[in-house]
C-alpha cells in the first residue's frame, strides 16, 4: 500500500496562472518531504523540501505548504512558465532516515 | 564532476538471462540507492547502501541482489529475468541522511525482459 499518494496524474495550466500539485501520505511519523521535478528521458531533479516542523518554504516561484493534522502537502508555482512542464513526484521519509517514499507523480503541461 | 552515471542506458533481455547494472558517483557521497519506476507507481526502492560494503533491503527488494565494494559504485544485479521486471531504474545517491540533504539521480537505465 502506498504511503505517499498523488492522486491527479496530470494537471494543465496556462502560462503566468498558479499551478498546484498535491500530495497525501498516510504515516504521521513522516517527517521531512520533498519535492522533485523529472524531465523526459532524465533523472528526476531536487526541486523543494519542507520539515514538519514548518508548515511553509518558498524557493523564488515554488512554496511548499504542509498541513500536518490532514496529511497533505501542496506544491505552489507563481506564475507557471512553460519549462516548468514535468512530471513532478512528492516524497516523504523520517527524520535521519535512509528511506524516502515516492508518489506515482503528477505530469503538469504549461501551455503557453 | 558527471554527479551520478548509469550504465547502460537500454537493454533487452530474455527471460531468465541475468544482467548487472552500474551505477557510479563522484560526489563522494555515502549512501546510494537503486528505484524503479513503473507507470502509476512513482519510484520505488530496491536496495540500499549506507557505506562502502554495505546493503539493505528497500521496498520490493525480491529478483535483485547488489553490492557496494567502492564507495563510488553501486551494482544491481537480475540473476534470473523476468517480465515482471521490466521497469526504468534509476540509481541515486546522497551525502547523508538528514533534513538538510537530498538525493541525487541518475538518468536512469531502461530495461525491457521479453
Amino acid at each position: 500500500d502506498q504511503q505517499v499518494k498523488q492522486n491527479s496524474p496530470s494537471l494543465s495550466v496556462q502560462e503566468g496562472r498558479i499551478s498546484i500539485l498535491n500530495c497525501d501520505y498516510t504515516n504521521s511519523m513522516f517527517d521531512y518531504f520533498l519535492w522533485y521535478k523529472k524531465y523526459p528521458a532524465e533523472g528526476p531533479t531536487f526541486l523543494i523540501s519542507i520539515s514538519s516542523i514548518k508548515d511553509k518554504n518558498e524557493d523564488g516561484r515554488f512554496t511548499v505548504f504542509l498541513n500536518k493534522s490532514a496529511k497533505h502537502l501542496s506544491l505552489h508555482i507563481v506564475p507557471s512558465q512553460p519549462g516548468d512542464s514535468a512530471v513532478y513526484f512528492c516524497a516523504a521519509s523520517l527524520y535521519n532516515f535512509n528511506k524516502f517514499y515516492f508518489g506515482s507523480g503528477t505530469k503538469l503541461n504549461v501551455k503557453p | 564532476n558527471a554527479g551520478v552515471t548509469q550504465t547502460p542506458k537500454f537493454r533487452v533481455l530474455k527471460t531468465g538471462q541475468s544482467m548487472t547494472l552500474l551505477c557510479a558517483q563522484d560526489m563522494n557521497h555515502e549512501y546510494m540507492y537503486w528505484y524503479r519506476q513503473d507507470p502509476g507507481m512513482g519510484l520505488r526502492l530496491i536496495h540500499y547502501s549506507v557505506g562502502e560494503g554495505t546493503t539493505a533491503k528497500g521496498e520490493v527488494p525480491d529478483g535483485y541482489n547488489v553490492s557496494r565494494l567502492k564507495k563510488q559504485n553501486f551494482l544491481l544485479g537480475l540473476e534470473s529475468a523476468a517480465p515482471s521486471q521490466t521497469s526504468v531504474y534509476f540509481c541515486a545517491s546522497s551525502y547523508r541522511a538528514g533534513d538538510t540533504d537530498t538525493q541525487y539521480f541518475g538518468p536512469g537505465t531502461r530495461l525491457t525482459v521479453l
